[in-house]
């Protein structure tokens, strides 16, 4: 089965700091995302990656950056958290082969609250 | 940004009932429609992932159909049970967008 392993369960930081959520994925799936689920909301894209060192933004990029140095992991950053970046985070995978019709595997999602 | 939609937003149907839901997307450059179930404290699973217009896909009590012209997709339950208690949500990459998601519908099958 597929894995997709999110650092952290849970997560208090404060206003200001600078926030990295971690994702492994242990597939060898080419394709990486980042999403955040606010009430009401579907799961936002924040960015994506197809491949090592690529990044591509997501729907709602802004405050946030991303890194991939190695194919099975990919980092969200906060640079300078804030109040309205409190949500779940999700990472999730997929191959890149048809890319859209394959289907995404996620982590067990990120709960950040920044106070 | 692409408009994914979803209806309704939550439902509570008892045990042994049979429920539908809908997934609404534009009907242009449409490319791919994603089925995924979200249990509470669990990580999002895949469904199904359907292509081409007409298509249907089941998996044991659930199924799903696509209707790619009018641009909707509804997903059926028969004989609802308690861990069908789920978010459910539909995703559709188009054509040059990136994956969009609806906003999801929440299913309670009451014992």
């Amino acid at each position: 089965d597929v894995k997709v392993t999110q650092s952290s369960r849970y997560l208090v930081k404060r206003t200001g700091e600078k926030v990295f959520l971690e994702c492994v994925q242990d597939m060898d799936h080419e394709n990486m995302f980042w999403y955040r689920q606010d009430p009401g909301l579907g799961l936002r894209l924040i960015y994506f990656s197809y491949d090592v060192k690529m990044k591509e933004k997501g729907d709602i990029p802004e405050g946030y950056s991303v890194s991939r140095e190695k194919k099975e992991r990919f980092s969200l950053i906060l640079e300078s958290a804030s109040t309205n970046q409190t949500s779940m985070y999700l990472c999730a995978s997929s191959f890149s082969t048809g890319e859209s019709n394959q289907p995404q595997h996620f982590g067990d999602g990120t709960r950040l609250s920044i106070l | 940004i692409l408009n994914v939609e979803q209806s309704p937003q939550s439902l509570h149907v008892q045990e042994g009932d049979s429920t539908n839901f809908t997934c609404s997307f534009p009907s242009s450059n449409f490319y791919a429609l994603h089925w995924y179930r979200w249990e509470t404290a669990k990580s999002p699973e895949a469904l199904f992932v359907m292509t081409l217009n007409g298509d249907e896909k089941k998996k044991g009590r659930i199924s799903a159909t696509l209707n790619t012209k009018e641009g909707y997709s509804y997903l059926y339950i028969k004989g609802s049970q308690p861990e069908d208690s789920a978010t459910y949500l539909c995703a559709s990459p188009h054509w040059g967008q990136n994956f969009v998601f609806g906003p999801g519908t929440r299913l309670s099958v009451l014992p």
